[in-house]
């Protein structure tokens, strides 16, 4: 596709289940970020891959939450254990090669009740 | 720690005004500034990005002016436009375009016709 497409687009779950989160970068990027979107408030870093391997999961708040990209294309955030602090929107963005500017997927707005 | 604080939170302007949006970041690290525009239900799209080496960059409509010593930026609308309505966010990262980005907290913007 043409650009970073995000699946489903809207989640919601109960509190404690188990969530996944799909994010297809654009074909060739090697780098791919995920970031996390509170209501009203600017995207927080989570987590970024080159190709397959994990360098940089600073951001992942707690324990709960693993991602992952075993070819090095697709990725999926997955979130256990879901809390009502969990509710946000969860952007995928991908870059060429680290040097050129991040596109960002549409999210994936995730409510937990 | 917000590292990049963004003002104002929301500002109205009419159409064919001036909108401006300042940042401040407290990273001297940060080398790279990036402004995104997201609409609602969709992912922030890249603007306009600007490095330290210049005080100032024009593309079309919009303007970043910098200030290093001051570590400040904005971002200016000139002849502002109903379709400028949009949420748009400030950010910083270090190095590469491509680098995990800090963003602001986000500038409503409605230009009124």
């Amino acid at each position: 596709g043409a650009g970073v497409s995000q699946s489903p687009r809207y989640k919601v779950a109960k509190r404690g289940q188990d969530v996944a989160l799909r994010c297809d970068p654009i074909s060739g990027h090697v780098s791919l970020f995920w970031y996390q979107q509170a209501l009203g408030q600017g995207p927080e870093f989570l987590t970024y891959f080159q190709n397959e391997a994990q360098l940089d999961k600073s951001g992942l708040p707690s324990d709960r939450f693993f991602a992952e990209r075993p070819e090095g294309s697709v990725s999926t955030l997955k979130i256990q254990r879901t809390q009502q602090e969990d509710s946000a929107v969860y952007l995928c963005a991908s870059s060429r090669d680290g040097e050129q500017p991040q596109h960002f997927g549409d999210g994936t707005r995730l409510s937990i009740l | 720690q917000q590292q990049v604080k963004q003002s104002p939170q929301s500002l109205i302007v009419q159409k064919g005004g001036i909108s401006i949006i300042n940042c401040a970041y407290e990273n001297t690290a940060f080398d790279y500034f990036p402004w995104y525009q997201q609409f609602p239900g969709k992912g922030p799209a890249l603007l306009i990005a600007i490095r330290p080496d210049v005080s100032e960059k024009k593309e079309g409509r919009f303007t970043i002016s910098f200030n290093k010593s001051a570590k400040q930026f904005s971002l200016h609308i000139m002849d502002s436009q109903p379709g400028d309505s949009a949420t748009y966010f400030c950010a910083a990262s270090i190095g590469a375009a491509g680098n995990k980005l800090t963003f602001g907290g986000g500038t409503r913007v409605l230009v009124k016709p």
